[in-house]
């Protein structure tokens, strides 16, 4: 059983620019979710996706959008790169919308310079 | 709202020493909680994770949490570390499964673990 691929695993942008993060879920898992994580802090929860739709946000501005496609997979997209958007990008994912154990990727390590 | 707090940045232990990582959450229900281990270059593992039932709960490679409610604390713990458990620890809480969104999880801010042999 495969388990949570993230990619790409590191990019730099500049200021105003757009990035797009992808994301497969593990085998059999319906349900993704996206957490930043800044360094030193602990992941911070973007968005929930299950169904094609997203079902739970935390506190992240519209410039935080994504996608899940019919296969499961994700995408984190995010306009308008600022500073402090620089940090590790975590996917994970899940048996359901409503199960709580989660598996991670390695993440995906966004500079905004 | 919500809040988890890891009041050790660092810890560093010797190995063959036993370890405990604390916790303190704040929470407006029952909620589940849990430890997670991110070593790096990886993501983050499930260590374990306690709703209910024996306050005392047994995870992966040889680690414990123990919750207790009068002091909302979850605090890991390993009678003899290894190695190999240097990384980063996390705990976290979550709500119930089936009430709000599940995989929003709340995190502390981490506790490094340093082995020394």
């Amino acid at each position: 059983e495969t388990g949570v691929t993230q990619s790409p695993t590191h990019l730099i942008k500049t200021r105003g620019q757009q990035v797009t993060l992808r994301c497969s879920s593990q085998s059999g898992h319906n349900t993704v979710s996206w957490y930043q994580q800044a360094l030193g802090q602990g992941p911070q929860f973007i968005f929930q996706y299950y169904r094609e739709e997203e079902n739970g946000r935390g506190n992240f501005p519209p410039r935080f959008s994504g996608l899940q496609f019919p296969n499961y997979s994700s995408e984190l997209n995010v306009n308008a790169l600022e500073l402090d958007d620089s940090a590790l990008y975590l996917c994970a994912s899940s048996l359901a919308a409503r199960a709580n154990v989660l598996t991670f990727g390695a993440g995906s390590r966004l500079t905004v310079l | 709202a919500q809040s988890v707090t890891q009041p050790d940045i660092h810890i560093t232990v010797s190995e063959g020493a036993s370890l405990e990582l604390r916790c303190n959450y704040s929470y407006g229900a029952t909620p589940y909680l849990f430890w997670y281990v991110q070593s790096p270059g990886q993501g983050l593992q499930l260590l374990l994770k306690y709703f209910s039932g024996d306050t005392l709960v047994q995870g992966i490679k040889g680690f414990e949490a123990e919750f207790k409610r009068s002091q909302s604390s979850f605090n890991l713990r390993k009678p003899s570390v290894h190695w190999s458990d240097a990384a980063e620890y996390f705990c976290a809480v979550g709500p119930l499964e089936g009430t709000g969104t599940a995989s929003k999880l709340t995190f502390g801010t981490g506790t490094r673990l340093q082995v020394t042999l």
